[in-house]
Formats: C-alpha cells, sequence, structure tokens
C-alpha cells in the first residue's frame, strides 16, 4: 500500500522566515495535490502538480514536483501568521481512492 | 465557501446509538467522498459515491454506511456509536470521474460520542 509521508509532521517559525515542507512516496504519484486545513474548516485545494520537475508558484507559495514524481515540496517565502494551518498532501490510487497524508502543521509566530 | 454544504456541524450523543451525517455537493459535482478525520489518524479515506453509485471503498466499518440519492445529495450513518467514533467527519465533491484528486470540501460535521 502506497504511503504518502509528510515532514516535519510539526513546524513553528517567526514571521518572515522562509519554509519547506515535505510529501514522499514509495511509488510513483501520477499526480499530487496540495491543500491547507484551518480550524475548524475543510481542507482546501491550493495545486495540482502532474509532470515530473514541475514547478508552481501561488504567490508566496512554490510548489515542486520531484522529477521521479515520487516526492513534492512546499516552500512559503516570508511567511505570514496567516499561513498557519495544515498543510496535506493527496495522491490518487489505482483503485480511486484518494489518499491523503497526515500532514504538516505549521505554526507562523508574529 | 466552497459550496459544499454539511449538516449537521456539531453532534453529541451516546454510545450505542445511531447518527446520520448529510451532504450536499457543488453544484454539478456528481461525485460525493466521506472522509474521517482524527488527530492520531488523519484523514482517512471512508467511501466515495459517483452519480449514485459506490466507487470506491476505503477503511469503512461495517456499521457506517452511505448513500448517494439522485438529487446527488448524500447520507452517512453511522451506528452503533463507540468512543472511537469521535472526530471530524468531512464530506467533499468533485466533478470528474477520473478522481484527479481536486476535491471541494465542507466545514465538517464533528462528532462526540460520550
Amino acid at each position: 500500500t502506497q504511503l504518502l509521508e509528510q515532514s516535519p509532521q510539526f513546524l513553528s517559525i517567526q514571521e518572515g522566515e522562509n519554509l519547506t515542507v515535505y510529501c514522499n512516496s514509495s511509488s510513483v504519484f501520477s499526480s499530487l495535490q496540495w491543500y491547507r486545513q484551518e480550524p475548524g474548516e475543510g481542507p482546501v485545494l491550493l495545486v495540482t502538480v502532474v509532470t515530473g520537475g514541475e514547478v508552481k508558484k501561488l504567490k508566496r507559495l512554490t510548489f515542486q514536483f520531484g522529477d521521479a514524481r515520487k516526492d513534492s515540496s512546499l516552500h512559503i517565502t516570508a511567511a505570514q501568521t496567516g499561513d498557519t494551518g495544515l498543510y496535506l498532501c493527496a495522491e490518487t490510487h489505482r483503485d480511486d481512492k484518494i489518499i491523503f497524508g497526515k500532514g504538516t502543521r505549521l505554526h507562523i509566530l508574529p | 465557501d466552497s459550496g459544499v454544504t454539511q449538516t449537521p456541524k456539531h453532534l453529541i450523543t451516546a454510545t450505542g446509538q445511531r447518527v446520520t451525517l448529510r451532504c450536499s455537493p457543488r453544484s454539478g459535482d456528481l461525485s460525493v467522498y466521506w472522509y474521517q478525520q482524527s488527530l492520531d489518524q488523519g484523514l482517512q479515506f471512508l467511501i466515495q459515491y459517483y452519480n449514485g453509485e459506490e466507487r470506491a471503498k476505503g477503511n469503512i466499518l461495517e456499521r457506517f454506511s452511505a448513500q448517494q440519492f439522485p438529487d446527488l445529495h448524500s447520507e452517512l450513518n453511522l451506528s452503533s456509536l463507540e468512543l472511537g467514533d469521535s472526530a471530524l467527519y468531512f464530506c467533499a465533491s468533485s466533478v470528474d470521474i477520473t478522481n484527479t484528486g481536486e476535491l471541494f470540501f465542507g466545514e465538517g460535521s464533528r462528532l462526540t460520542v460520550l
């Protein structure tokens, strides 16, 4: 069974700092999604990456898909308190199940 | 606002009881997914329906069942509730049959079993 491993589990940094979180799998992704979940709300889709080596930017967030499509990273530049939340990666299995990693819980300190 | 509506938002009940959670997908979305989220297990896939038919099944207990109705809303039935069933239950919807993973989530139903 393919598992999505996200690291770190927790990250607490000061506002203005940069950070990177990771999503890894033992198998090749067909595509991968990143979501952000804030307390009391459902996850919200940020981006989908499909092609190996692909880089997508969403304002201060940069998403990268590994060349071998087995890993992905999310880099946040100059973090803001509004970036606080749980960052989840997700992938669709061959059996059509959409599986999520356990997430990285990010806390940006003012 | 994702366009996915879940009711109730909060539910407190006792062990052994049965509850029904309801989900209305975004307008035009044919797929509905149910997930359970707890602190230690993360977001666990339960079941997916597409246009009224079950499409994929995850770690859904036999005490749980779901269905999708002709108007595309879905219900998740949880019976013989146990303390460990306390969790957030999310519904998500998507328009496509190809399961690209692009889901739109509701705000969840928080179930507390006492």
